[in-house]
């Protein structure tokens, strides 16, 4: 799976939009773009992903460019409880999922009040 | 919540003993991955079950095993303790399909001392 890379930290305002950046320059054509975030204390969740086109759940959105070498995950009006560790995984669909998912150490995102 | 448990929530051990490690999968859900989180980084792959027989490895040494019933629930089992397996242990179930979105548990944080 490709590597990512992502700002150790970031904060923003309560009510803002939280913008996370993620570079992923060497994504082969068959990975996608996963976003999973870490609550102090708890196991990962799950946010959202995608493949080539921008995606948006009731959570968040993803924002892929042209060349998939970098993507923004979007929390458009950030509250206190968004505050977590937010990890960028690129991956492919295998069939049986079998290779895990590859973390790095995430972006920690502090939401101000 | 997720539907994810695992037991015990914490777990002190001395180095050298052997520890097992239990996870009840959410309903529905025949796979069973493992991560290991040391302190500061993101969740490490560890192995992964489907229909009771280990389907994927990451790199950890053969100490680490495990085991899935036929209920999908699993355990993970360290032998020979190391003080670096101290670590906040994950497991999460999931279903293989289009992109296999994993669930997490709420972890166990194990201590060898």
């Amino acid at each position: 799976d490709a590597k990512t890379t992502q700002p150790p930290s970031m904060d923003c305002a309560e009510g803002r939009a939280a913008n996370l950046p993620c570079n992923h320059s060497t994504i082969s054509g068959n990975e996608y773009v996963y976003w999973y975030r870490q609550i102090h204390s708890q196991g990962p969740q799950y946010i959202i992903h995608g493949l080539k086109n921008n995606e948006t759940n009731e959570m968040a959105s993803l924002i892929i460019t042209e060349d998939r070498k970098s993507s923004t995950l979007i929390l458009p009006h950030a509250t206190l409880r968004d505050t977590a560790v937010y990890y960028c995984i690129v991956r492919t669909h295998s069939g049986g999922g079998a290779d895990g998912l590859t973390f790095g150490k995430g972006t920690h995102l502090i939401i101000q009040p | 919540e997720t539907g994810v448990t695992q037991s015990p929530t914490h777990l002190i051990k001395t180095r050298g003993q052997q520890v097992t490690l239990r996870c009840s999968s959410q309903s529905g859900h025949n796979t069973v991955s493992w991560y290991q989180q040391a302190l500061g980084q993101g969740p490490q792959f560890i192995f992964q079950y489907y229909r009771e027989e280990e389907n994927g490895r990451g790199n950890f040494p053969p100490r680490f095993s495990g085991l899935q019933f036929p209920n999908y629930s699993s355990e993970l089992n360290v032998n020979a303790l190391e003080l670096d397996d101290s670590a906040l242990y994950l497991c999460a179930s999931s279903f293989p399909g289009a992109y296999n979105e994993q669930f997490f548990g709420p972890g166990t944080r194990l201590t060898v001392l």
